[in-house]
């Protein structure tokens, strides 16, 4: 079984300031790990993955998120955010077992920048 | 957003109505996956297909159905079975095994 959790329904930060919104998550084999990012009334946009490699995951938008075996974290970080950075970041996995490509989400994590 | 498409972006429904849902992708895609999403909440799945002619429930199939006759088609059909249709539904596709892409999403409220 796979799971994921955020644990932060609601993240606040100021513009300029480093932004981190956490993950963690819960495989029997390996995990496939995706940060993807949903401003309103629209789809989810892809941000990064970790399949395998480096531990410190770069994507778009200056995003990048640390891989941490020992504590199954996942957590999206980005150094200065920006205002137009608010918006809803989901954090899904998928077990490296599992023969299809079902991800798991989770509840998402809104992120509030403020000016 | 780009390569998948859904349509429409609203859509109002009466009660005991069927509605189907449009989901077009052109990137050549194997699998396909139909979401749903209510306010404040993540996506739970609600049907898959990673092939033409095959499709398997997911977590919330009651009340759905799909299918898959085409490569880069998969409409959902939201059935009056359905008791709380009323929510978001995003369509995603993906090659065999790396990270999905979505569509736009199409808005259902039923009236």
């Amino acid at each position: 079984a796979q799971s994921v959790a955020q644990p932060e329904d609601q993240v606040n930060v100021a513009e300029g300031n480093p932004l981190t919104v956490k993950c963690t998550y819960s495989v029997s084999g390996n995990p496939y790990l995706f940060w993807y990012v949903q401003y309103p009334n629209r789809g989810l946009q892809f941000l990064l993955k970790y399949i395998t490699g480096d531990n410190l995951v770069k994507g778009s938008y200056g995003f990048e998120a640390e891989f941490n075996k020992s504590q199954t974290s996942f957590h999206l970080k980005k150094p200065s955010a920006l205002v137009s950075d608010s918006a809803l970041y989901f954090c899904a996995v998928r077990d490296s077992r599992n023969a299809g490509n079902m991800l798991t989400f989770g509840g998402g994590t809104r992120l509030m920048v403020k000016p | 957003d780009g390569g998948i498409t859904q349509s429409p972006k609203y859509l109002f429904r009466k009660e005991g109505q069927n509605v189907t849902l449009s989901c077009e992708q052109n990137l050549n895609h194997d699998a396909m996956y139909w979401y749903r999403q209510d306010p404040g909440q993540g996506l739970r799945l609600i049907y898959y297909s990673q092939i033409v002619n095959d499709f398997q429930k997911g977590d919330i199939a009651e009340g759905y159905s799909v299918s898959r006759e085409k490569k880069e088609s998969f409409p959902l059909t939201v059935t009056s079975a359905q008791k709380n249709p009323t929510a978001f539904y995003l369509c995603a596709s993906s090659p065999s095994w790396n990270e999905q892409f979505f569509g736009p999403g199409t808005r259902l409220t039923v009236l």
